[in-house]
């Protein structure tokens, strides 16, 4: 099966912007998604496809794709954006109902 | 409002089975493809496996395969998990989530709230 691989951590300034990785083989053939998960919560869905937001996510969240990396931006970086963040996708070395997550990244907004 | 709930999680002993089941509302359940998810304490998200909207493709992870079996009822609306051989590193928190699929974009797009299975004697 493929992996994705992620930063375990981020820092970041409150108001500035900071991106998040995920690489991986299966990012050449399929998109990331990323998801937001906050202590005591289940994860919730903040990017899907070439950079779609589910309704209620804010504007200041955008993601991008280039090769085998996937990358979520936050644009000016709320203290509520403090989080760790997932990505995950297809597999592409398996049935296309298998799944890999990345290993996740721990934001910090400072 | 599209819900997905948990249920079946509990302690169990190493060896034994456990039956967990997601009761999904607020959407057309047999349209879509569902997940299970799981989450070790103060670790990160591992999938499990996955299912098809009419049971024709499933997919399994390999640290389950051969161990759990992944099912779902149409009419019922609802995912089932059979685990069974239980070992104490399945001691997580185990999430239902739906898939969303087109053409140019797929995702887990809703996420139930988790049953929390521990394995120990």
């Amino acid at each position: 099966s493929s992996e994705l691989t992620q930063d375990p951590a981020v820092s970041v300034a409150l108001g500035q912007t900071v991106r998040i990785t995920c690489q991986g083989d299966s990012l050449r053939s399929y998109y990331a998604s990323w998801y937001q998960q906050k202590p005591g919560q289940a994860p919730v869905l903040v990017i899907y496809g070439k950079n779609n937001r589910p309704s209620g996510i804010p504007d200041r969240f955008s993601g991008s794709s280039s090769g085998n990396t996937a990358s979520l931006t936050i644009t000016g970086a709320q203290a509520e954006d403090e989080a760790d963040y997932y990505c995950n996708s297809r597999d592409s070395s398996g049935n296309h109902l298998e799944v890999v997550f990345g290993g996740g990244t721990k934001l910090t907004v400072l | 409002e599209v819900q997905l709930v948990e249920s079946g999680g509990g302690l169990v002993q190493p060896g034994r089975s456990l039956r967990l089941s997601c009761a999904a509302s607020g959407f057309t359940f047999d349209d879509y493809a569902m997940h299970w998810v799981r989450q070790a304490p103060g670790k990160g998200l591992e999938w499990v496996s996955g299912i098809s909207w009419n049971s024709g493709s499933i997919g399994y992870a390999d640290s389950v395969k051969g161990r759990f079996t992944i099912s779902r009822d149409n009419a019922k609306n609802s995912l089932y998990l059979q685990m069974n051989s239980l070992r104490a590193e399945d001691t997580a928190l185990y999430y239902c989530a739906k898939e969303y699929s087109s053409s140019s974009a797929w995702s887990f797009d809703y996420w139930g709230q988790g049953t929390l299975v521990t394995v120990s004697s």
